[in-house]
């Protein structure tokens, strides 16, 4: 069984700091990675898609990053901000083409 | 461009009812995802659509949950009868095509609470 691991499952900063989330992966034939956005009674938003030919994506203050050979990836968020408070989700589209998502990390950023 | 819509937003039933979710892609768009996102835990894909046709249904528990994609827009996911272990987020998505490279557009989904 192909599974998606997050870590961690919840975080607390303050505003400003610079975070990073991680995000590992068993299937080693992925044709991308993605990071999505969820807030509370609302649906998923796409925040950054990582082809499996590259290494990394930016936008914003937000930069992924993919490494296939270890089944690694990790989202660096710059300077947070209290409006980044949501659960970010990872999720790869492997052979089957169809989505698989880990189980989140909740990020809140305090005042 | 108008997103995904998805309604009821919140239902609440009693077990062994029955209850039907209903989804709207975004215009054009010929794949249609139904997933099921229990608290604490990432979304899992019941079903997908091309057009009214069935991709993949593997996931979907068909003893008790359909769906159908009538003329290849709309879409309805029903339980019946529900179990208290359905009590989830269904979150409907929807895009251009079924291919790898495509982003999946997320509704806003429909909270489900079985007592």
């Amino acid at each position: 069984k192909q599974e998606v691991t997050q870590i961690p499952a919840a975080l607390s900063v303050p505003e400003g700091e610079n975070l990073v989330l991680n995000c590992s992966f068993t299937d080693s034939a992925i044709y991308n990675l993605q990071w999505f956005r969820q807030d509370p009674g609302k649906g998923l938003t796409s925040l950054l898609l990582i082809q499996s030919s590259q290494r990394e994506q930016t936008s914003g203050r937000l930069n992924a990053s993919l490494d296939k050979s270890s089944g690694r990836s990790t989202l660096y968020i710059a300077a947070s901000q209290p409006g980044d408070s949501a659960t970010y989700l990872c999720a790869y589209t492997g052979t089957a083409s169809k989505l698989t998502f880990g189980t989140g990390t909740r990020l809140q950023v305090t005042l | 461009e108008a997103g995904v819509a998805q309604s009821p937003r919140y239902k609440i039933i009693e077990k062994r009812q029955s209850v039907a979710f209903w989804c709207n892609p975004i215009s054009g768009h010929a794949t249609l995802y139904w997933y099921q996102q229990i608290l604490g835990q990432g979304p899992k894909l019941l079903i997908q659509f091309q057009n009214n046709g069935v991709v993949d249904d593997s996931q979907l528990p068909k003893d008790r949950f359909s769906a159908e994609r009538l003329k290849g827009v709309d879409s309805t996911l029903k339980i019946q009868p529900a179990k208290l272990e359905d009590s989830a987020v269904y979150l409907c998505a929807s895009s251009l095509s079924a291919g790898a490279r495509e982003t999946q557009y997320f509704g806003p989904g429909t909270r489900l609470l079985v007592l």
